[in-house]
């Protein structure tokens, strides 16, 4: 079953501005992941943020995880034209490897 | 490093016949590997989890007898949609882990049944 819900589902920007996407679950987490996908491709792993974790960077990416809230947050900063893609998170639970994901973000980046 | 192929990218078929697919785990050994569904503008399914060398764990909803995997290797996995009809067109999807948590997706493969 779909736990996480991403919004907004859609989202469009400017070149050079920065993109925030959100993604809340309802149970308890192992570890989340946020994943990109460009149209008709596979995913690409971009981050992975552990429950005892509250933020993590890599390149232009930063993500937060409120567990408390049961949320997460993906921002892209100094977003470019090549970031346009669907932004997935994904989240394992209890002792399972399954990955659940969420309905994703549509990220447009106009130049 | 981490890469995964899937093959074939896209294949059309008639209704009735079977298409297999496979996923590859190119430069490590996957002790799992993964299967997903994607319909057009929506998010992933999991379908089954395979470990090689044992049955695939089927989710709920997936018939086991339409959607058969096979984990014959450490670095080869294969999905066979027998008997397919127009419902079973999606995007499919691989993914593959060796240790640890993080999952590697391979390209997809687009399934049009006619």
């Amino acid at each position: 079953s779909q736990q996480g819900e991403e919004d907004p589902q859609a989202l469009s920007i400017q070149e050079g501005e920065n993109a925030t996407m959100n993604c809340s679950y309802k149970t308890s987490i192992n570890n989340l992941q946020w994943y990109r996908q460009n149209s008709g491709r596979g995913l690409v792993h971009l981050i992975l943020i552990r429950s005892n974790e509250r933020e993590k960077h890599s390149g232009r990416l930063r993500v937060t995880l409120d567990t408390s809230k049961k949320s997460s947050s993906l921002l892209i900063t100094a977003s470019r034209a090549a970031d346009t893609a669907s932004y997935f998170c994904a989240t394992t639970q209890g002792g399972s490897e399954k990955l659940v994901f969420g309905k994703g973000t549509k990220l447009t980046v106009n130049p | 490093g981490a890469v995964v192929s899937q093959h074939p990218s896209w294949v059309i078929c008639k209704s009735g016949t079977s298409v297999k697919i496979e996923c590859r785990s190119l430069d490590f050994q996957a002790t799992t590997m993964f299967w997903y569904r994607q319909f057009p503008k929506q998010s992933l399914m999991l379908m089954a989890t395979s470990n090689e060398g044992s049955k695939a764990t089927y989710e709920q909803g997936v018939e086991k007898d339409k959607f058969l995997i096979n984990h014959a290797s450490l670095t080869l996995s294969t999905l066979t949609v027998t008997s397919a009809h127009p419902e079973d067109s999606s995007f499919y999807i691989c993914s593959a882990r060796q240790t640890g948590v993080t999952q590697y997706f391979g390209p997809g493969t687009r399934l049009l049944v006619l």
